[in-house]
């Protein structure tokens, strides 16, 4: 069965300070692989999508990147972060246009 | 893009009563519609999903039902239970080539009431 993992699990990092999250899915070949956003008491907002090594799609324009060195790895990162970046970071993955499964999530205090 | 509105925003309902959420969205390519329950710290799991070629799907005691003239979508728990209690965030997607970008609603807080 597949499995989808995060980590960390939660992060303080300080305002300008860099980022870099994680998620890895195991059980499955070339998936489809998001990264949302959840800020405190809000709904998801999709901010990366990618249906293959190297290929990133993104949807808001804000200073975070992300990557795809791996068929089953997806990596958010930042230079700095912003106040604004605090929240609850899910990835998701999928079987090409098919259901999305979220993983654990990231929570991110920004100070 | 695609716009999503969800209400309401919160429902309390007494335990055995039913549970009415509904969404509607904007893009008339939309064709997938997931329903997806989010516990206090955990993460969304899907519930229940519709396909723009089907009106109405049921799951024990959760149903969906499409309609695709009026362009909203609705979610229905009959029998609520406590463990029902949770933020339940409904979405919708057009294809996009080979990925699904989900737009999801503000989410409904749902307390079931023992």
């Amino acid at each position: 069965s597949q499995t989808i993992h995060q980590w960390p699990a939660t992060l303080v990092q300080p305002v300008g300070s860099p980022l870099s999250l994680e998620c890895t899915v195991e059980g499955t070949s070339n998936p489809n692989l998001y990264w949302y956003r959840q800020a405190a008491g809000r709904g998801l907002q999709l901010l990366f999508y990618s249906v293959g090594i190297g290929q990133i799609s993104s949807e808001v324009p804000q200073n975070l990147s992300a990557s795809r060195p791996q068929d089953r790895q997806f990596i958010l990162s930042s230079k700095k972060l912003l106040l604004s970046d605090s929240g609850f970071y899910l990835c998701a993955w999928s079987v090409r246009h098919e259901t999305q499964y979220f993983g654990p999530g990231t929570r991110l205090l920004v100070l | 893009g695609e716009n999503v509105e969800q209400h309401p925003s919160t429902l309390s309902v007494q335990e055995g009563d039913s549970a009415v959420i509904k969404c509607t969205y904007s893009d008339s390519a939309s064709n997938y519609f997931p329903w997806y329950k989010q516990e206090l710290g955990k993460r969304p799991q899907l519930i229940i999903d519709i396909r723009s070629n089907v009106g109405e799907k049921k799951d024990q005691r959760i149903a969906v039902t499409l309609n695709k003239t009026a362009k909203h979508f609705s979610l229905h728990i009959t029998e609520t239970q406590p463990e029902d209690s949770a933020v339940y965030f409904c979405a919708a997607s057009p294809v996009s080539g080979s990925a699904r970008q989900l737009t999801f609603g503000s989410g409904t807080q749902l307390t079931v009431l023992p």
